[in-house]
């Protein structure tokens, strides 16, 4: 099966960077997502990693090591709005994910 | 573009009646949904994986007869919760695959929160 740990809860302050940690245990990895959820919400897509290394879409960065089975998501420039849950989540050749326990990210003025 | 739909956002009902959830793609065609539950603070837990034209594929603990999946078209699927009980309460949330797009990728519906009394 496959399992996932990232650490339950987060907090910074605005205009900071934070980093959310993602490891796994999984067969037959595709590769490794990443999902925010406002609360009373549904996941949002954020990034996806299929390949090692770091993929930047704004103020979001999502890093993947395969041989690790290790992978974050980094944000710069921390805004109010960003207080959400963060989920990481592998696809493997089962053609489905799942999803690790979330980290809950707290931002303070 | 990628947009997935439920129907309907809130659902109340009584002990023992069924409820039907609609999972629509609205603007690509999902070759795969997935309907997940999540209880409050936890994580999203996979209960089947649906493909047009077969049958639903159930993960270990799900009972396929309680929680019915027709999937019957590139761009609906429905899930029913049969003679649902208060513990049966809980955020049902559709996601959809298509063709385009890195795979892997998951567009979520809205979800539906269901309270049975």
């Amino acid at each position: 099966g496959q399992s996932l740990e990232q650490p339950s809860e987060v907090t910074a302050v605005e205009g900071a960077i934070v980093q959310m940690n993602c490891t796994y245990q999984t067969s037959g990895f595709y590769g490794l997502s990443w999902y925010q959820q406002h609360d009373g919400g549904a996941p949002t897509f954020l990034s996806y990693n299929a390949l090692d290394g770091l993929e930047e879409t704004g103020r979001f960065s999502s890093f993947l090591s395969r041989s690790d089975s290790y992978g974050y998501l980094l944000l710069q420039e921390l805004q109010m709005k960003d207080s959400a849950s963060y989920f990481c989540a592998v696809y493997t050749n089962a053609g489905k994910s799942t999803f690790g326990d979330g980290t809950t990210l707290t931002v303070k003025p | 573009g990628a947009v997935v739909s439920q129907h309907p956002s809130r659902v109340i009902c009584k002990s023992g009646t069924s409820v039907k959830i609609e999972c629509r793609s609205l603007d690509f065609q999902a070759t795969t949904m997935f309907w997940y539950r999540q209880f409050p603070k936890q994580s999203l837990m996979l209960m089947a994986t649906s493909n047009e034209g077969s049958k639903a594929t159930y993960e270990q603990g799900v009972e396929k007869d309680k929680f019915l999946i027709n999937h019957a078209s590139l761009t609906l699927s429905t899930l029913t919760v049969t003679s649902a009980h208060p513990e049966d309460s809980s955020f049902y949330i559709c996601s959809a695959i298509g063709l385009a797009g890195p795979r892997g990728t998951q567009y979520f519906g809205p979800g539906t929160r269901l309270t049975v009394l």
